[in-house]
């Protein structure tokens, strides 16, 4: 099945920083996922993009399916943007089975 | 729209009772999935519904859980009998094909805890 990679694995900025996270899936996909969980353990979708780019206030997020990977951008962070943060793709070509990558633990300081 | 609701929020129960997770998907999806939390497995999907149908229990970890659907906006996650390493976040979430698309939206789960 595939295999969905996030780097890095942790990340700590100050407040105002910019910052670029990555997911890779090992197999071509027609559904894509960014989601914040945050401190609360409650998962927040950002960004339903199986390819292109889309932006939405602060972040924003490219798709390039064909070289499978996707980019979640925060710029000027803030301390609410703390929490892990996971992207989810499709497994074995099903548009609806998620498999969620490990996911990048964000620590935003003031 | 009022999103996924989860009840209860919080379960704290003992070894071998049984354990019922509930859920209301959004109005007028037509998938519902079930997902499990830990820190060793990260999330990982149960099983999920079409129209009320379950379409794949792979996930299931085992006989001891089962799922229902008795409705389009109902859904229940049984653990009969519980054990402390069921101990995690079960989250429900619900999807609709609008405009071709597949996105997932997620309930605010609920935390287990079998002692």
């Amino acid at each position: 099945g595939i295999q969905v990679e996030q780097s890095p694995p942790d990340l700590i900025l100050q407040e105002g920083a910019n910052s670029t996270l990555r997911c890779n899936f090992s197999d071509s996909v027609n559904n894509l996922q960014w989601f914040h969980q945050n401190p609360w353990g409650q998962l927040i979708n950002l960004f339903y993009i199986p390819s292109g780019t889309k932006q939405n206030g602060r972040l924003s997020a490219t798709t390039v399916a064909t070289e499978r990977y996707s980019l979640l951008y925060i710029s000027s962070s803030q301390t609410t943007d703390s929490g892990v943060y996971f992207c989810a793709a499709p497994y074995g070509g099903a548009t609806n089975k998620l498999i969620f990558g490990t996911g990048t633990l964000l620590a935003v300081q003031p | 729209d009022a999103g996924v609701i989860q009840s209860p929020r919080h379960e704290v129960t003992e070894m071998g009772q049984e354990v019922t997770l509930r859920c209301k998907p959004i109005s007028g999806h037509d998938y519902l999935f079930w997902y499990r939390q830990t820190m060793m497995r990260g999330l990982e999907l149960l099983i999920y519904f079409n129209n009320n149908v379950p379409i794949d229990d792979s996930g299931m970890p085992e006989d001891r859980f089962s799922a229902k659907m008795p409705n389009a906006s109902f859904s229940t996650l049984k653990i009969q009998p519980s054990e402390p390493r069921d101990s995690a976040v079960y989250f429900c979430a619900s999807s609709s094909r609008d405009r071709g698309m597949r996105e997932q939206f997620f309930g605010p789960g609920t935390r287990l805890t079998v002692l």
